[in-house]
C-alpha cells in the first residue's frame, strides 16, 4: 500500500498569515499520463470532508484561489494564503494512483 | 448533487448491519462510488469501491466481511457489514468516484459496535 505522511503545522496560525502543509508519499504519484494522482481535502469541525485540490494542483469547483497545491512525484505542499477563520479544520492528502486509496493522517489548522 | 446515508446504529460484535446511500442530482449509473469511514477522533480510512459496471475493490481490513453493491434503478449505494468488530466503529461516508475523485460526500452515518 502507498503510505501518505503529513507534516504538522506550527499552530496556532495568525489570521492573515500563510500556512503550508506538507505531504509525502511512499511511491511516486506521477503517472505516465503526466498527471499526479494526489488530492487535498479540508474537514471542518463537525462536517464531512470537502475536496480542495485534485491532480496535485487543480482547484476544485468553488474553492478559493487562496488555496494552491504543488509538488513533485512524492513530495507535496498545500499552501493557504491569508488564513481566515473558515480555514480552520483538518487537512488531508490522499493518493488515487492505486487501490487501496490511502489518506495521510491529517494536519490540524488552528487560528490565532 | 446530494448523497444521503442511512442505516447506522448500535450493533453487537459479530452482528450485521446494512448501510444505504441515496444519490440525487447526477446520473448515478455513470459513476463509480466509494465508502470511506472515520473512527471517533481519527483520520479517514477508505473502505470499498464499486465501479459503474459493479466491479468491486475492498480494503484488506474489511475484505470477506463487507459487501458493497448498488441499485442503479433506485440511485442507491449499499454497504453490507457482517461479522462486525469493535474496530469497525466509525462514521461511514459515501462519496462519488470519477474525476475529480470524492468531489461529493454524504453527511455520514454512525456505526457503533459494542456489547
Amino acid at each position: 500500500d502507498i503510505v501518505m505522511t503529513q507534516g504538522a503545522l506550527p499552530n496556532p496560525v495568525p489570521s492573515g498569515e500563510s500556512a503550508s502543509i506538507t505531504c509525502q508519499s511512499s511511491k511516486s504519484l506521477l503517472y505516465s499520463d503526466g498527471k499526479t494522482y494526489l488530492n487535498w481535502y479540508l474537514q471542518r469541525p463537525g462536517q464531512s470532508p470537502q475536496l480542495l485540490i485534485y491532480w496535485m494542483s487543480t482547484r476544485a469547483s468553488g474553492v478559493s484561489d487562496r488555496f494552491s497545491g504543488s509538488g513533485s512525484g512524492t513530495d507535496f505542499t498545500l499552501k493557504i494564503s491569508r488564513v481566515e477563520a473558515e480555514d480552520v479544520g483538518v487537512y488531508y492528502c490522499q493518493q488515487f494512483l492505486e487501490f487501496p486509496r490511502t489518506f495521510g493522517g491529517g494536519t490540524k489548522l488552528e487560528l490565532k | 448533487v446530494q448523497l444521503v446515508e442511512s442505516g447506522g446504529g448500535l450493533v453487537q460484535p459479530g452482528k450485521s448491519l446494512k448501510l444505504s446511500c441515496s444519490a440525487s442530482g447526477f446520473t448515478f449509473s455513470s459513476y463509480g462510488m466509494h465508502w470511506i469511514r472515520q473512527a471517533p477522533g481519527k483520520g479517514l480510512d477508505w473502505v470499498a469501491y464499486i465501479s459503474s459496471s459493479s466491479g468491486t475493490v475492498y480494503a484488506d481490513a474489511v475484505k470477506g466481511r463487507f459487501t458493497i453493491s448498488r441499485d442503479n434503478a433506485k440511485s442507491t449505494l449499499y454497504l453490507q457489514l457482517n461479522s462486525l468488530k469493535s474496530e469497525d466503529t466509525a462514521i461511514y461516508y459515501c462519496a462519488r468516484g470519477g474525476i475529480p475523485l470524492f468531489d461529493y460526500w454524504g453527511q455520514g452515518v454512525m456505526v457503533t459496535v459494542s456489547s
